[in-house]
C-alpha cells in the first residue's frame, strides 16, 4: 500500500536549519511530484513547493524561493525539504504529499506531518 | 489573481446539506480540489478534477467549479464530517499550487 512515512519533530533555534524527509513505498517513485505544505498552530494549508521525483525540477511559492531546498534520493525513494534561517513564525507541522506527474494537480496521499518547533 | 477565498464557518444540522463554496478569479478554468482534515490528523482527499471522488469517499461528497466559484456539497450530512475543508487549485501561469483559506463545518 501506499505510504508516505516523514521524519521526527525537531526543535531548532531562531536561525538554524531543519532537513525532513519523507520515504515513500508501494509505488513507483519516478511517477510522482512530492510537495511541501505546511500549517502554523491554528491556521490553514500554506502550500511551500514540489519537486519533480524523475527529473529534480522544483517549483516554490516565492516567498520560499532562496531559502527552502527541496531534493530527492530515487535510491532511498525518498524526498527531503530543507529551510534555512528559521524564525518563529516557521512553528509548524510540515506535511509532504505526492502528485502523479500525468495527472491535474491534487494530492492523493499525504504524510503524518512533521512538528518543527523554532524557540530560543 | 490566484488566491482563493472560503467563507471562515458553515453550520449544518445532522442529514442536511452543507455547502462550501471558493471563490477566485476564473476558477472554472483551473481544476480544483477538496481536502477534510480533522483536528490532529493529515489533510484527506475528497475530491479532485472538480467533481471526482477517490475510492473511498463516500457518496454524500461531491463538487461543482464554474464561473469563478467551486463548491462542496456535503449531502445528509454525518457528525463525523465535522471537519475543516480546504479547497486547491493549479495556476498554470505561476505553476504554483495555492490553497483556500479553510471553512470549519460545524455539525449542530
Amino acid at each position: 500500500q501506499v505510504q508516505l512515512v516523514q521524519s521526527g519533530a525537531e526543535v531548532k533555534k531562531p536561525g538554524a536549519s531543519v532537513k525532513v524527509s519523507c520515504q515513500t513505498s508501494g509505488y513507483t517513485f519516478r511517477d510522482f511530484y512530492i510537495h511541501w505544505v505546511r500549517q502554523a498552530p491554528g491556521q490553514g494549508l500554506e502550500w511551500m513547493g514540489r519537486i519533480n521525483l524523475n527529473r529534480g525540477v522544483t517549483n516554490f511559492k516565492e516567498k520560499f524561493e532562496g531559502r527552502v531546498t527541496m531534493s530527492r534520493d530515487t535510491s532511498l525513494s525518498t524526498a527531503y525539504m530543507e529551510m534555512s534561517s528559521l524564525e518563529s513564525g516557521d512553528t509548524a507541522v510540515y506535511f509532504c504529499a505526492r502528485e502523479h506527474i500525468a495527472l491535474p494537480g491534487y494530492l492523493d496521499y499525504w504524510g503524518q506531518g512533521t512538528l518543527v518547533a523554532v524557540s530560543s | 489573481s490566484s488566491e482563493l477565498t472560503q467563507p471562515p464557518s458553515v453550520s449544518v444540522s445532522p442529514g442536511q446539506t452543507a455547502t462550501i463554496t471558493c471563490s477566485g478569479d476564473k476558477l472554472g478554468d483551473r481544476y480544483i480540489s477538496w481536502y477534510q482534515q480533522k483536528a490532529g490528523r493529515s489533510p484527506v482527499l475528497v475530491i479532485h478534477e472538480d467533481d471526482r471522488r477517490p475510492s473511498g469517499i463516500p457518496e454524500r461528497f461531491s463538487g461543482s467549479n464554474s464561473g469563478n466559484t467551486a463548491t462542496l456539497t456535503i449531502s445528509a450530512t454525518q457528525a463525523l464530517d465535522e471537519a475543516d475543508y480546504y479547497c486547491q487549485a493549479w495556476d498554470t501561469t505561476t505553476r504554483r499550487h495555492v490553497f483556500g483559506p479553510g471553512t470549519k463545518v460545524l455539525v449542530l
